[in-house]
């Protein structure tokens, strides 16, 4: 298994309070992602980092926030939560996405539930 | 904008074969994955196409055709065990890297 950890594995908080969610990889891979999945909609691409520092939008990135100051760790932060962002959070880790040997890997995702 | 489709549910039968389609309309294609999720899990990796043709796997086969923007996973000899949500994926290229853009995923029943 791909060494990627993700905390907490489920949280429950109210509207309106700071979240931050950690991915934590042991691989050294260069690519991380994090997805929201909810029913009816699959997975949606929130943030994904290309490298330390380097980071990027995905198709529903907003009302979140990410930050990658080192290899290993991807933060993902509700700045506000809403109830609208209770879903199940799935980090994401590949060290080269376009190559056959290296797909994307998945963390076991957390369970965040907004009141 | 990016838009990928696959059937939202299947039912078949166990020892049976199925197969899954995935339409997709993107920029900067670069390559399909497919997926398989069970409920209450992680999606786990199954294949990767990103040249046209047929990748074997085992009871798992995965088509890809890229001027028609099709693919389709091929389940042979199926198990109550394939039970589970398979995703269909588009690998997109972007100034700031390489990201996986999913479909809605095919819930697949297998049934006695």
């Amino acid at each position: 298994d791909a060494g990627i950890t993700q905390s907490p594995r489920h949280k429950v908080t109210e509207t309106g309070t700071p979240v931050t969610l950690r991915c934590h990889q042991t691989e050294n891979h260069r690519y991380m992602y994090w997805y929201r999945q909810d029913p009816g909609h699959g997975l949606r691409l929130i943030h994904y980092s290309y490298g330390v520092k380097d980071t990027d939008k995905g198709e529903v990135s907003d009302g979140y926030s990410v930050s990658r100051s080192k290899t290993e760790d991807f933060l993902l932060t509700l700045e506000s939560a809403t109830s609208s962002q209770t879903s199940v959070y799935f980090c994401a880790i590949s060290e080269s996405p376009g190559r056959k040997n290296s797909p994307l890997h998945f963390g076991n995702g957390t369970r965040l539930t907004v009141t | 904008g990016q838009n990928i489709d696959q059937p939202t549910e299947m039912t078949a039968t166990e020892g049976a074969i199925v197969q899954i389609n995935c339409t997709y309309q993107t920029s900067g294609f670069n390559g399909l994955f497919w997926y398989q999720q069970h409920a209450g899990e992680a999606p786990t990796f199954l294949s990767y196409n990103v040249l046209d043709g047929l990748e074997e796997k085992g009871r798992f086969s995965s088509f890809l055709s890229r001027s028609k923007g099709y693919s389709y996973l091929l389940l042979k000899e199926l198990q109550m065990k394939d039970s589970a949500s398979y995703l269909c994926a588009a690998l997109i290229l972007t100034g700031g890297g390489n990201k996986l853009t999913f479909g809605t995923g095919t819930q697949l029943k297998v049934e006695l």
